[in-house]
């Protein structure tokens, strides 16, 4: 069965430093995976994707996240954090029948900012 | 365009009541889908249509309904809920896969945040 397993719940770094949030996923084939944020009571925004190609992958906002299939992995790095990067992030796999929009979610990783 | 636009942004009901949540978008997309997401959990799909069938129930209770009258609108009527039903619902967009040979992604709505007194 596939899956997505974040293990870090809750991440705190300061402004400026830098960021990597932790994902690993379960899919016997080529997984599609994501990373979506979430600010507090709102939808989720897609902060970049992976489908095929190359293994590290640009998205907006300045993250960006390389995809190991040896590790099972697709962990989201961003070099400065701002404050306001501050939310909830969420690995997602493109479940099986994939259609954009079937996904498998990990349980987030909630990321607190320090001035 | 590339919206979904959800609403109520807030709803607040009885256990007796009956609402409706509703959920457009006008990109084209002819995939919609409900998630539900309980506090501090991630999403969790309900429901998928497709070319405004339903293709996918994730086994969800049937005091939720969903509906989608035409491919720019997915309903989603509730009635009987209980108060665990209480969380934010989320609706998605995307192009159906393969369209193209082309890989999709889904676009999200700001949500429905629902509580059930």
């Amino acid at each position: 069965a596939q899956s997505v397993t974040q293990p870090d719940i809750h991440i705190t770094v300061s402004e400026g430093a830098s960021l990597e949030l932790r994902c690993n996923y379960s899919y016997g084939a080529t997984p599609y995976l994501f990373w979506y944020v979430q600010s507090p009571g709102q939808g989720l925004q897609l902060l970049l994707k992976y489908f095929s190609g190359d293994t590290l992958v640009q998205g907006i906002k300045g993250f960006e996240a390389e995809f190991k299939r040896s590790q099972s992995s697709f962990n989201l790095r961003k070099p400065s954090v701002h404050w306001s990067d501050a939310a909830e992030y969420f690995c997602a796999v493109g479940a099986a029948q994939y259609q954009g929009g079937k996904l498998i979610f990990g349980q987030g990783t909630e990321l607190s900012v320090k001035p | 365009d590339t919206e979904v636009t959800q609403t109520p942004k807030h709803l607040v009901m009885g256990m007796t009541n009956k609402k409706s949540l509703k959920c457009e978008q006008h990109m084209g997309h002819r995939a919609m889908y409900w998630y539900k997401q309980k506090a501090k959990k991630p999403p969790e799909l309900m429901f998928v249509y497709s070319y405004e069938k339903l293709s996918i129930n994730e086994s969800v209770p049937s005091r939720f309904s969903p509906e989608c009258p035409n491919s720019s609108l997915l309903n989603l009527h509730l009635h009987a809920l209980q108060p665990e039903d209480s969380a934010l619902y989320l609706c998605a967009s995307s192009p159906i896969r393969g369209t193209g040979g082309r890989n999709t992604e889904a676009f999200f709505g700001q949500g429905t945040r629902l509580t059930v007194v």
